[in-house]
């Protein structure tokens, strides 16, 4: 079955460590891909997504992916991370033919300890 | 591990007719549920959260009269667009909280492609 896979299921790092949550999906055609992030008590909010264009995808505080279709992966980094940046991330795709459809992966919980 | 189970995950219908869309929690109490919408080439946008046995908080620029939510149970919510016209075609997604002061952790369903005719 097509899938988005997110490796970790929980990441812990100290403040300016540096951050890489890996995401894959197994959608053969074309895709959109973004990264959510929910912060504990809010709703989700979108860091990044890719639609076409430049594979190096920079998003909102500080956050980046890149899009390497030829390994169906759309990881996401942070050079240095902040206590503020502990929250639950999220992979999602959208092939293209299948409308607008949009699955998950299972979600990578950080905590970033100050 | 929890699952979300999301029910239709495709419908059809005519315009001015309501569908209803189902979001289960499958072996934990959700008090907590999220619906979003997906519009083409646009990232989800939160409609309202349903909090079981409340009325449901709407996000601003959502017509609450027009999408429905009830949250009778701790496992089930419902999301009903009424009077659905073409422009209400879109992915409807639901989540859910599964509550937990270590474990708490977002769940989400399958997606509801909705196509108003």
């Amino acid at each position: 079955a097509q899938s988005v896979s997110q490796h970790n299921h929980h990441v812990i790092l100290s403040e300016a460590a540096s951050l890489e949550l890996g995401c894959n999906y197994s959608y053969g055609g074309t895709v959109n891909l973004f990264w959510y992030v929910q912060y504990p008590g809010q709703h989700l909010q979108l860091l990044l997504k890719y639609f076409s264009g430049d594979p190096l995808v920079k998003g909102i505080k500080g956050f980046e992916a890149d899009f390497i279709k030829s390994k169906f992966s759309f990881n996401l980094r942070k050079p240095s991370v902040q206590w503020s940046d502990t929250a639950e991330y999220f992979c999602a795709v959208n092939p293209m033919a299948a409308g607008n459809k949009l699955t998950f992966g299972g979600g990578t919980r950080v905590l970033v300890k100050p | 591990g929890a699952v979300v189970s999301q029910h239709p995950s495709w419908v059809i219908c005519k315009s001015g007719t309501s569908v209803k869309i189902e979001c289960r929690s499958l072996d934990f109490q959700a008090t907590t549920m999220f619906w979003y919408r997906q519009f083409p080439k646009q990232s989800l946008m939160l409609m309202a959260t349903s909090n079981e046995g409340s009325k449901a908080t709407y996000e601003q620029g959502v017509e609450k009269d027009k999408f429905l939510i009830n949250h009778a149970s701790l496992t089930l919510s419902t999301l009903t667009v009424t009077s659905a016209h073409p422009e209400d075609s879109s992915f409807y997604i639901c989540s859910a909280r599964r509550p937990g002061q270590v474990n708490e952790k977002l769940f989400f369903g399958s997606g509801t492609q909705l196509s108003v005719l």
